[in-house]
């Protein structure tokens, strides 16, 4: 089965700190996705990544950085945290050739106080 | 995108069959049919997809008219664990593809 993890289930930070959300698949999947999900808004994707070091833009990127070093990890990072970016965050992974076929995390639940 | 339209919700009776509709009418001839769910606090979870043909895989049926117009997904067993919000999603297949949620089907299982 395909794992996908995810380093917290519960965050809480306060506003201006730099956090990092880091996420981890061990399927060998070419592609990386982090999301937002947030009531009446649905799933927004933020970034993605089709292979070590690349990264695409989402169609909300704005305050948000990410990191792909390794295959199977990849992190997004809130440079300055604020009140707005409270939000259920999703990580999901796919094969290069099966884009729609992804594998979510189980989420992290951030909250900037 | 083909425009999607599912229930809002329903209800299913433990060890019954779950029939979940979805009609997507604009389909076009390259469009899949995905379906995921989400249980409550949870991520999302991928289920079955396909492109004109019925699929069938260990979680459920997917079952797509001869038009394509319109699509099924069959929990063949409900148990109270499927108890979820099921999205279906008609995309052209590309590697990158962001995935959009719409409504969805909220569905209890009863025990």
């Amino acid at each position: 089965d395909v794992k996908v993890t995810q380093s917290s289930r519960y965050l809480v930070k306060r506003t201006g700190e730099k956090v990092f959300l880091e996420c981890v698949q061990d399927m060998d999947h070419e592609n990386m996705f982090w999301y937002r999900q947030d009531p009446g808004l649905g799933l927004r994707l933020i970034y993605f990544s089709y292979d070590v070091k690349m990264k695409e833009k989402g169609d909300i990127p704005e305050g948000y950085s990410v990191s792909r070093e390794k295959k199977e990890r990849f992190s997004l990072i809130l440079e300055s945290a604020s009140t707005n970016q409270t939000s259920m965050y999703l990580c999901a992974s796919s094969l290069w050739d099966r884009g729609l076929e992804q594998y979510f995390g189980p989420g992290t639940r951030l909250t900037v106080t | 995108d083909a425009k999607t339209t599912q229930p809002t919700s329903m209800d299913c009776a433990e060890g019954r069959a779950a029939n979940l509709p979805c009609n997507h009418s604009t389909i076009s001839g390259n469009e899949y049919v995905y379906w995921y769910r989400q249980i409550h606090s949870q991520g999302p979870q991928y289920i079955i997809h396909g492109l004109k043909n019925n699929e069938t895989n260990e979680m459920a049926s997917l079952i797509i008219t001869e038009d394509r117009k319109s699509s099924t997904l069959i929990l063949p067993h409900a148990t109270l664990r499927d108890t979820a919000v099921y999205y279906c999603i008609v995309r052209v297949e590309a590697a990158g593809n962001k995935l959009t949620f719409g409504g969805g089907t909220r569905v209890l299982v009863k025990p």
